[in-house]
């Protein structure tokens, strides 16, 4: 399995800034994805991080809140903007099993205060 | 819109029981993943379902795929203090997207 790191790997910010997260896989995968964890409940997906075109969201998540990137096949980055209490979550990339391997490997998450 | 129903919500268990927890669907799933979550962590990996009826081993842990391809239940043999966490089903839909379940809280009984 994909060997995952998150930075940071936690943070408290003041409401109004903005916060990148980083996601660093230790192999090329084709898909990326980021997901949410609110406090005390489950997993929701945000966004697919695709190579070289533009993040596919899902319902309820937008790019000018949650802007990605995705510059190469080891890399990602999440911006939570103009943040709001709201916003406190943990925060988590995974990616794709490998080739023909549907399954996928989570990071160690950020855990995002905002105050 | 779908719906995915993870039960139960907590349960307490006492070292050596076996815990068992499913997770039912309104829609159909080819690919069915269970994860456990510890704290401060993220959700590792347990055991992966591909096709409907499938029984899977992993350990101590044993998961079945519905032959509905509508569900999906794991068992969790002789318990032990470590098997304590959050347990989530996740099955798999086109384009890869994970839909996870609400979660089972393992907890120790006092």
């Amino acid at each position: 399995s994909a060997v995952i790191s998150q930075k940071p790997s936690r943070d408290i910010c003041q409401r109004g800034t903005s916060l990148t997260i980083q996601c660093q896989v230790d192999s090329q995968v084709t898909m990326m994805f980021w997901y949410r964890q609110q406090p005390g409940q489950s997993l929701t997906l945000i966004a697919t991080a695709n190579q070289g075109s533009e993040a596919t969201y899902e319902s309820g998540f937008v790019i000018d809140k949650f802007p990605i990137s995705r510059p190469n096949l080891t890399f990602s980055t999440l911006t939570v903007s103009n943040m709001s209490p709201e916003d406190s979550s943990i925060y988590l990339c995974s990616v794709e099993g490998g080739e023909g391997v549907d399954t996928q490997y989570f990071g160690p998450g950020t855990r995002l205060t905002v105050l | 819109g779908q719906q995915l129903n993870q039960s139960p919500q907590s349960m307490f268990i006492q070292e050596g029981e076996d815990v068992s927890m499913n997770c039912t669907s309104s829609s159909i799933f080819n690919t069915w993943l269970w994860y456990k979550q510890d704290p401060g962590e993220g959700p590792v990996l347990l055991i992966a379902l591909y096709k409907a009826g499938e029984l899977t081993s992993n350990g101590r842990l044993t998961a079945q795929f519905g032959i509905t391809r509508k569900d999906s239940f794991l068992n969790i043999s002789a318990s032990i203090p470590s098997d304590v966490g959050i347990y989530f089903c996740a099955p798999q839909a086109a384009g890869n997207k994970l839909t996870f379940g609400g979660g089972t809280r393992v907890l120790v009984k006092p």
